[in-house]
């Protein structure tokens, strides 16, 4: 079973700022089987990012993501005040089976 | 516009069972495979199960094998999980997503909260 891990669990930035976020991967993974979501609070989570680097429909492009392998990275390149919230990474595998990351809680420092 | 919304949740005892619903609406149902994914509140996201189009290929995660069911009724456009011997740590809020066209899930619901107490 592939786990991801995603550190630190609270990052803390200011608005305009560029924040990055890790998630690594236990074993190699295929980077169309990566993808990230954003959740706020009372809300569903959404998707953001497919394929390790797509941007979803209407996701802003100062959201990005990149790598490969075991080490991906979710880029924001200038913090908004809604993007202040938690961050998941997942990956899909066999059998339909989904891996979440534990999260990177976004705070405004 | 894509909908999921999801029913069924309520507060029961451990050992009892609850069948959960997700009405499907906005997208051919039956082109794609669906999820149901938990949340304990202020936790993070832990998958529970998953369906292809077809009902062919199911899956379920360590947690929950042997005591959950999922299942669909394209004609109805529904998704459904069957929960039994529900214990504490089942409590959650239930989301169901759809999966997109490659390995991500690109609509959730808003979920429904089970809650296993005595």
């Amino acid at each position: 079973e592939i786990v991801l891990t995603q550190s630190p669990g609270t990052l803390s930035f200011s608005p305009g700022e560029r924040a990055t976020l890790s998630c690594r991967a236990s074993q190699s993974i295929s980077i169309s089987n990566l993808a990230w979501y954003q959740q706020k609070p009372g809300q569903a989570p959404r998707l953001l990012i497919y394929g390790a680097s797509s941007r979803a429909t209407g996701i802003p492009d100062r959201f990005s993501g990149s790598g490969s392998g075991t080490d991906f990275t979710l880029t924001i390149s200038r913090l908004e005040p809604e993007d202040f919230a938690v961050y998941y990474c997942q990956q899909y595998g066999s059998s339909l089976s989904i891996t979440f990351g534990q999260g990177t809680r976004l705070e405004i420092k | 516009e894509v909908q999921l919304v999801e029913s069924g949740g309520a507060l029961v005892q451990p050992g009892r069972s609850l069948r959960l619903s997700c009405a499907a609406s906005g997208f051919t149902f039956d082109d794609y495979a669906m999820h149901w994914v938990r949340q304990v509140p202020g936790k993070g996201l832990e998958w529970v199960s998953g369906i292809s189009w077809n009902s062919d290929i199911i899956g379920y995660a360590d947690s929950v094998e042997g005591r959950f069911t999922i299942s669909r009724d394209n004609a109805k456009n529904s998704l459904y999980l069957q929960m039994n011997s529900l214990r504490a740590d089942d409590t959650a809020l239930y989301y169901c997503a759809k999966r997109g066209a490659g390995s991500y899930l690109d609509y959730w619901g808003q979920g429904t909260l089970v809650t296993v107490s005595s």
